[in-house]
């Protein structure tokens, strides 16, 4: 099973400020299969990133994706008060799935 | 609008069993895979179970094999969950996520909550 290591666990910043959470796997994943969801308090996750750097529909184009074999990074730009939540990297492979444990970012 | 609604969820004592259940609308629930998700209270996301489009296959994390089963039924457009021989580590709000592109989960319900406990 592929491990997701996100770092860091928390990330204190100010609205304005750009954000960089970072997704390290276990082994070598294929980027057609690496995602990113934000997560708000009481809410269910929500898709940013599909395909490693493909925003899902609806998502600003502040939220950017980029990485390949086992380093993944999701840049938030211009941060809003929306933002400051949860964020988890997820990835699929050999008929499995696993997330990462999350990365919060927190109002600096 | 892409809608899913679980329920289900309560309180079971160790042991016991619960199905959930969650109602698709919005799409054609009969194209896509499904899936559950749970999230234990203040931790992260882990995924549990995933059934393709027709019913015919099933895959499920080690920590529930044996004990859950995912089905579904196209015709009520519905996703269930059996879940058997619960255990205290089973406690989570437990959602249902439709499959998408590159393996990634595009919608997900607003979940219910399962609680294990004497």
């Amino acid at each position: 099973e592929i491990v997701l290591t996100q770092s860091p666990g928390t990330l204190s910043l100010s609205p304005g400020e750009r954000a960089t959470l970072s997704c390290r796997a276990s082994q070598s994943v294929s980027s057609s299969y690496l995602a990113w969801y934000r997560q708000k308090p009481g809410q269910a996750p929500r898709l940013l990133i599909y395909g490693a750097s493909s925003r899902a529909t609806g998502i600003p184009d502040r939220f950017s994706g980029s990485g390949s074999g086992t380093d993944f990074t999701l840049t938030i730009n211009r941060l809003e008060p929306e933002d400051f939540a949860v964020y988890y990297c997820q990835q699929y492979g050999s008929s499995s799935w696993t997330f990462g444990q999350g990365t919060k970012v927190e109002i600096k | 609008e892409v809608q899913l609604v679980e329920s289900g969820g309560g309180l079971v004592q160790p042991g016991g069993s619960l199905r959930l259940s969650c109602a698709a609308s919005g799409f054609t629930f009969s194209s896509y895979w499904m899936h559950w998700v749970r999230q234990a209270p203040g931790k992260g996301l882990v995924w549990v179970s995933r059934i393709n489009d027709d019913g015919s296959s099933t895959t499920y994390a080690d920590s529930v094999k044996g004990r859950f089963t995912i089905s579904r039924d196209n015709a009520k457009n519905t996703l269930y969950l059996q879940m058997n021989s619960l255990r205290a580590e089973d406690t989570a709000v437990y959602y249902c996520a439709r499959g998408s592109t590159g393996g990634s989960f595009g919608y997900w319900g607003q979940g219910t909550l399962v609680s294990v406990s004497s």
